[in-house]
């Protein structure tokens, strides 16, 4: 079945820097979803993206969708505490109803 | 409006015993999800549901059934429980693309 890479697994960052993560696959995805999720409580949608190339921002959040299809990364500019949790990257193919999720980046932020 | 709400939260369950947890939407959305998470793995797909009266197996379906018998409602069942299914389990259930999910159920089973 389709599987899709996340990296990095974790990240110990300070706080003020910028964090980057990325999420690839090898089948072609038509949609790509950034979700966060927060000890003891459901994944949340942070950013969607539609089409190959675009580039949306959310706040401090930058996330593209890359010209291929096959990847897509996530930008956090400037951490804070409240970054700190786990990052999903999930696809979805044209015409399926399953979203595939990576294995999550958990995120430490230090002040 | 309270999006997806799970229960119950929390569950010990030891091996053999069964149990039914419970999704609830009231967003009107067609396609409903089963999802379990355990350290490393990521969200596994178990269950789905493309509408009322209608389920379809996921990635890891094995010791799990699920009913879809009114559209706002998800139910998951295990009929005899096993140590492998200590985990943390997530409904979510989406109208066009983004899921949205609960905060989940942590199953222990002993």
């Amino acid at each position: 079945g389709q599987q899709l890479n996340q990296s990095p697994q974790s990240m110990f960052i300070q706080e003020g820097e910028d964090v980057s993560m990325n999420c690839t696959s090898s089948s072609i995805f038509n949609t790509w979803l950034w979700y966060k999720q927060d000890p003891g409580e459901g994944p949340v949608l942070l950013i969607a993206l539609y089409k190959a190339g675009e580039l949306t921002s959310n706040g401090r959040l930058t996330a593209q969708f890359g010209i291929t299809r096959k990847d897509s990364f996530l930008n956090i500019s400037a951490s804070i505490p409240s970054d700190v949790g786990i990052y999903f990257c999930a696809g979805q193919g044209g015409g399926s109803e399953k979203l595939v999720f990576g294995k999550g980046t958990k995120l430490t932020v230090n002040p | 409006n309270a999006g997806v709400t799970q229960t119950p939260k929390f569950r010990v369950l030891k091996t053999g015993q069964s149990m039914t947890l419970l999704c609830a939407q009231d967003m009107n959305h067609e396609y409903m999800y089963w999802y379990r998470q355990d350290p490393g793995m990521g969200l596994r797909l178990i269950h789905y549901s493309v509408g009322e009266g209608t389920t379809a197996k996921g990635e890891v379906p094995d010791g799990y059934n699920v009913s879809r018998l009114k559209k706002q409602n998800f139910l998951l069942g295990l009929e005899s429980a096993a140590p492998s299914q200590t985990s943390v389990y997530f409904c979510a259930s989406r109208a066009g693309s983004p899921l949205h999910f609960g905060n989940g159920t942590r199953l222990t089973v002993t």
